[in-house]
């Protein structure tokens, strides 16, 4: 979706480096979710951020939502090959019941 | 161990052939959805439930159905399926989240469909 832009659309990394991965809405995000996809399959929940400023992580990884709600962002720290595969934002723009997801970034991890 | 369950992993249809796809929960959500996902255009949204028998309109809903009778139960229906129409398609479910939105959405392992 437009409403919310992915950057970069693709990513490739050596292993052990550190990355991040942005996700950018021109409104409020009453809700942002962070996903991974492996090729082909169906997508796997990584973390949810509501609050303004809010910070949550998970292993390597580590989610942020900006103080305005607009913008997030995804840092991997010291990838590994098993955190290749397609990262998605959905958000949650209006009060209802249906998330907006990003085009995705495409994160090759090289050994 | 939470599921979303699609029907086929792989499906190959002639242009203008009636395309069901199922997809069945079991978590007792209110709420389902289908998405297609193509290169370069991420999820987008066909069609939504949040209730037996009530359905929203998505993103994009032309040439699709839905059909939602049992609460576990979602069906997208492709009428007269064609080429354009050849994608991945995405079923997924989820509670009415804390603030009203969706909540964590669980989704299945996708179906994809081509249409010759």
């Amino acid at each position: 979706s437009q409403e919310l832009e992915q950057s970069p659309q693709s990513l490739i990394v050596q292993e052990g480096k550190n990355l991040t991965i942005n996700c950018t809405s021109s409104k409020t995000l009453y809700g942002l979710y962070w996903y991974k996809q492996k090729y082909g399959e169906g997508l796997i929940f990584l973390m949810m951020l509501q609050k303004g400023g809010e910070e949550k992580s998970h292993e390597k990884i580590t989610a942020k939502l900006d103080e305005k709600k607009q913008q997030s962002s995804l840092h991997i720290t010291a990838s590994q090959p098993s955190h290749a595969g397609i990262y998605l934002c959905g958000a949650d723009m209006e009060y209802g019941n249906k998330l907006v997801f990003g085009a995705g970034t495409i994160l090759r991890v090289k050994s | 161990d939470v599921k979303v369950t699609q029907s086929s992993r792989y499906l190959v249809k002639r242009t203008g052939e009636k395309v069901f796809l199922e997809c069945v929960q079991d978590m007792d959500h209110e709420n389902m959805f289908w998405y297609r996902q193509d290169p370069g255009l991420g999820l987008r949204l066909i069609y939504f439930s949040y209730d037996v028998k009530m359905k929203e309109k998505g993103d994009i809903p032309e040439g699709y159905s839905v059909s939602r009778e049992k609460k576990e139960r979602f069906s997208l229906i492709l009428e007269s399926a064609s080429t354009n129409q050849t994608s991945m398609y995405l079923c997924a479910s989820s509670y009415w989240g804390l603030a009203g939105g969706p909540g964590e959405l669980f989704f299945g392992e996708g179906s994809r469909l081509t249409v010759l």
